[in-house]
């Protein structure tokens, strides 16, 4: 069965870079026919698709936020990470990794989420 | 970016009986290998979204047969045929066709 787990700060100040891992378990993350993907949720607001990594290292990042986001990939530790940079309060959320099944545009397998509160 | 619209944003049923849920999407979801690129998600309270339908009529495996999708092109739509107590909570689609990935703002299934 495969497993998702977020990892992060929790706790924030304005202006620094957000760092997340998504450890993956019960599976490879090196499988090609996968895509690695960070989705947040403000509280009490909708899911946001911030962008997805494949198992090479190609991404594809969400235009609004493409300037302050970095995806990378650790195959060697079955990890994939988000750098968020500058963020502000307005990047408090859950972030939730996923697996996305290329061709097929869904995602199987959820994290249970990572509370990230952005605060002075 | 393609934008998707829900409707309605809440609905009370009561147990038992049917529910639907609409999804509009912006433009054509219906890629040239003849699928339609959407799915439906259900995020129980407290707990992370989970797939039910992809390719807007394919039930994800271990989803109850209660649950189908159909549609197609920009109008797709989730029913439910008989919502039990657990059903309860709130209903995103989502368009797989481009990126970015883009889901609706979500409809509150509540047992009246």
């Amino acid at each position: 069965q495969v497993q998702l787990q977020e990892s992060g700060p929790g706790l924030m100040k304005p202006s620094q870079t957000l760092s997340l891992t998504c450890t993956v378990s019960g599976g490879s993350i090196s499988s090609g026919s996968y895509f690695w993907t960070w989705i947040r949720q403000p509280a009490g607001k909708g899911l946001e698709w911030i962008g997805h990594i494949s198992p090479s290292g190609s991404t594809n990042y969400k235009p609004s936020l493409k300037s302050r986001v970095n995806m990378s990939v650790d195959t060697s530790k079955n990890q994939f990470s988000l750098k968020l940079s500058s963020v502000t309060a307005a990047d408090t959320a859950v972030y939730y990794c996923a697996r996305e099944v290329a061709g097929w545009g869904h995602f199987d397998y959820w994290g249970q989420g990572s509370l990230v509160t952005v605060t002075s | 970016d393609i934008v998707m619209t829900q409707s309605p944003l809440s609905l009370p049923v009561i147990p038992g009986e049917p529910a639907s849920i609409s999804c509009r999407s912006s433009q054509s979801l219906l890629h040239s290998d003849g699928y339609n690129y959407l799915g439906w998600y259900l995020q129980k309270p407290g707990q992370s979204p989970q797939v039910l339908i992809y390719l807007a009529s394919i039930r994800a495996s271990g989803v109850p047969d209660r649950f189908s999708g159909s549609g197609s092109g920009t109008d797709f739509t989730l029913k439910i045929n008989r919502v039990e107590a657990e059903d309860v909570g709130v209903y995103y689609c989502m368009q797989a066709l481009q990126t970015p990935r883009t889901f609706g703002r979500g409809t509150r299934l509540e047992i009246k």
